[in-house]
């Protein structure tokens, strides 16, 4: 088993619509949670962190942490097709020196 | 530079050959990671390095596999003898503490 999980997709959604992406993840010392969008041919780009348990806006996008489920989110929010990428979720322990990534989320959103 | 700088972007290298990957990290930085992906699949460690010593080397695959960081800013990771197994993306990502920001990598093709 993998440290951490994630659906693979693809996932296809229609503009303006609701996405959730989801990871699990078995190692209970992870602090720090990110989430990448990954482009073609382009190198992750971070989107937003988090650390430890709870919710964090920002714009379209939000991050939930549950560590008691060992469980994250990334919602995003009246989807655009220009978000139409892999996601890749990430978490650290410790702190700034061991990044584990899941596998990836390939979202489609078609105009 | 305001981002990680990673070079070359594509390399096409011939089984048999020795090819040298470069990573100029951000600025500052003291931590800095090496990745492979391959297709369809998430960054899967390779070695960190903390300034110039190399803290963490258990992801590479081989002992053909060889990464430096002399000066503590400046990273190269070295492939000796090249196999088509080899053949993926190369992602340099450096770390001033809790998020890691990543170059664009390095796309190596061994043919």
């Amino acid at each position: 088993q993998k440290e951490v999980e994630q659906d693979p997709g693809p996932l296809s959604v229609p503009e303006g619509a609701i996405v959730s992406l989801n990871c699990t993840y078995s190692n209970s010392a992870f602090q720090y949670f990110m989430w990448y969008r990954q482009y073609s041919r382009k190198g992750p780009e971070l989107l937003m962190y988090t650390y430890s348990s709870g919710n964090k806006e920002d714009g379209r996008f939000t991050a939930q942490v549950d560590k008691s489920s060992k469980y994250i989110s990334l919602f995003i929010r009246d989807s655009q097709p220009s978000d139409s990428a892999t996601y890749l979720c990430a978490m650290s322990y410790p702190p700034g020196q061991n990044f584990v990534f899941g596998p990836g989320t390939r979202l489609s959103v078609l105009p | 530079g305001a981002g990680v700088s990673q070079s070359p972007r594509y390399k096409v290298a011939k089984r048999g050959q020795d090819v040298a990957l470069r990573c100029d990290p951000i600025s500052g930085h003291v931590s800095l990671f090496w990745y492979q992906q391959a297709l369809g699949q998430g960054p899967e460690f390779l070695t960190y390095f903390q300034n110039e010593a190399q803290l963490d080397k258990s992801g590479l695959p081989s002992d053909r596999f060889f990464a430096e960081r002399p000066e503590g800013s400046v990273s190269t990771l070295k492939i000796q003898r090249t196999q088509q197994e080899d053949s993926a993306v190369y992602l340099c990502a450096s770390s001033s503490d809790r998020v890691a920001f990543f170059g664009q990598g390095t796309r190596l093709t061994v043919v």
